[in-house]
């Protein structure tokens, strides 16, 4: 079993809609969820992230930790065709247990315009 | 600041040569690392490094080898080429512990091996 599993999709969404990206994941130990965001040919960039468990928002971007399902969700409201990209769930322990990121393999996400 | 910079951009070698891909970041980041990504495959770590003179194996070590002489560059050396090395590169650094959940990459070397 991956430590982190991520759908690779790809996701197709007309423009405006709400996009719901998720991770599950299998370590208890982490602590920290980021999501990454990648333009084709490019690297990825930090999007959003999140401390244990909980929502954070920002702008259009939701992200949400739910540490006692192992569970993740990134959520774009008001997509956008510059949205379209592909999108990388991150998750590594706390301080105290080592600092190596683990990557999901990514979800590829178009916006229709 | 120019961030992370890699070089080169494209690169197609025969089996059996050998290169080096060149990485450096400008942001005095303590922290920098190796990953390929395969398509479908996400991101796997290489070789990491937490300062000057210090490396150590990731995930996917063999067939590479790493330095860190200084803190802006950490260099990757493909020594025998293979086609299982057919990847896109990328290097990355970040603070460390300060901020332990951000990475800066840089825009990726792609490598061919044929």
């Amino acid at each position: 079993q991956k430590e982190v599993e991520q759908d690779p999709g790809p996701l197709s969404v007309p423009e405006g809609a709400i996009v719901s990206l998720n991770c599950t994941y299998s370590n208890s130990a982490f602590q920290y969820f980021m999501w990454y965001r990648q333009y084709s040919r490019k690297g990825p960039e930090l999007l959003m992230y999140t401390y244990s468990s909980g929502n954070k928002e920002d702008g259009r971007f939701t992200a949400q930790v739910d540490k006692s399902s192992k569970y993740i969700s990134l959520f774009i409201r008001d997509s956008q065709p510059s949205d379209s990209a592909t999108y990388l769930c991150a998750m590594r322990p706390g301080n105290t247990g080592g600092f190596k990121t683990i990557f999901g393999a990514g979800t590829r996400l178009f916006v229709k315009a | 600041n120019a961030g992370v910079t890699q070089t080169p951009k494209f690169r197609i070698l025969k089996i059996g040569q050998s290169m080096t891909l060149q990485c450096a970041q400008d942001m005095n980041h303590n922290y920098m690392y190796w990953y390929r990504q395969d398509p479908g495959m996400g991101l796997k770590l290489i070789y990491y490094s937490v300062g000057a003179g210090i490396t150590d194996k990731g995930e996917v070590p063999n067939g590479y080898n790493v330095s860190r002489s200084t803190t802006e560059d950490f260099p990757l050396r493909l020594e025998l080429a293979a086609p299982s090395q057919t990847s896109v590169y990328f290097c990355a650094s970040s603070p460390g512990s300060r901020i332990p959940y951000e990475q800066y990459f840089g825009p990726g070397t792609r490598l061919t091996v044929t």
